[in-house]
């Protein structure tokens, strides 16, 4: 079954003691991104990758890291966490287009979320 | 400026009848592609519906269509003959330019509309 996993689902942690969220995609997809989805402010992409050892950031990277040493897994990072770092977090990957002249079609498939509280 | 907007934060609708979410974007790039996505109180993002900026003509998915208007750049969902489980946290997002392009890895979503189907 094609699907995006994250782990853990939730996770409650205290400012300041660095955690992971672990990404893994099995349809081979290029393209990967983590977002973060906050009350009345939509998602919003935190950082992005084109393929192996290659990231970027999105318009929220303050506070976080990727790093993308295998196609299939993308996992971010906090050094140290804090209280506004609490939200809900998506994994999501994506082919990248083969037609070079043409919007791509293919739309990003998400993870489940992982709801993260930084007390 | 807001590279998407929804502007109903919360709309009720009757079960069957149809109800349009509205959603306008901005960008200066001629290929662009379009999505709309669902997120039910569970939590995960469901694709529901795409539009190409080069598509003449409006998308449809089963009961969903897409209300695309470029000269106004909006891009409207429409859902028919709504149904209970179509109540939800509807989002519009946007991927722009083509592959080359330094802004194409960026999606952008809009901030959601949270629509309730009434029996």
């Amino acid at each position: 079954e094609a699907q995006v996993t994250q782990n853990p689902r939730y996770l409650i942690t205290v400012t300041g003691k660095k955690l992971t969220v672990t990404c893994s995609q099995n349809m081979n997809h290029e393209y990967m991104s983590w977002y973060r989805q906050d009350p009345g402010l939509g998602l919003r992409q935190i950082y992005y990758s084109m393929n192996v050892e290659v990231t970027d950031k999105g318009d929220v990277p303050e506070g976080y890291k990727v790093s993308r040493k295998e196609k299939r897994n993308f996992p971010l990072i906090l050094e140290s966490p804090s209280p506004n770092q609490t939200s809900l977090y998506f994994c999501a990957s994506t082919y990248l287009p083969g037609l070079a002249y043409l919007p791509s079609t293919d739309t990003q498939y998400f993870g489940p979320g992982t709801r993260l509280t930084v007390l | 400026a807001q590279k998407i907007t929804q502007t109903q934060p919360g709309m009720f609708v009757q079960e069957k009848e149809a109800v349009t979410l509205d959603c306008t974007y901005d960008t200066s790039d001629q290929s662009y592609g379009l999505f709309w996505y669902k997120q039910p109180s569970s939590g995960e993002m469901i694709f529901l519906i795409y539009q190409g900026s080069y598509d003449e003509q409006n998308a449809t998915e089963g009961r969903y269509s897409l209300n695309f208007q470029k000269a106004r750049k909006s891009a409207n969902l429409v859902i028919s003959a709504s149904q209970l489980g179509d109540s939800a946290m509807y989002f519009c997002a946007m991927r722009e330019g083509l592959w080359w392009g330094y802004n194409f890895n960026k999606f952008y979503f809009g901030s959601g509309t949270k629509l309730n189907v009434k029996p």
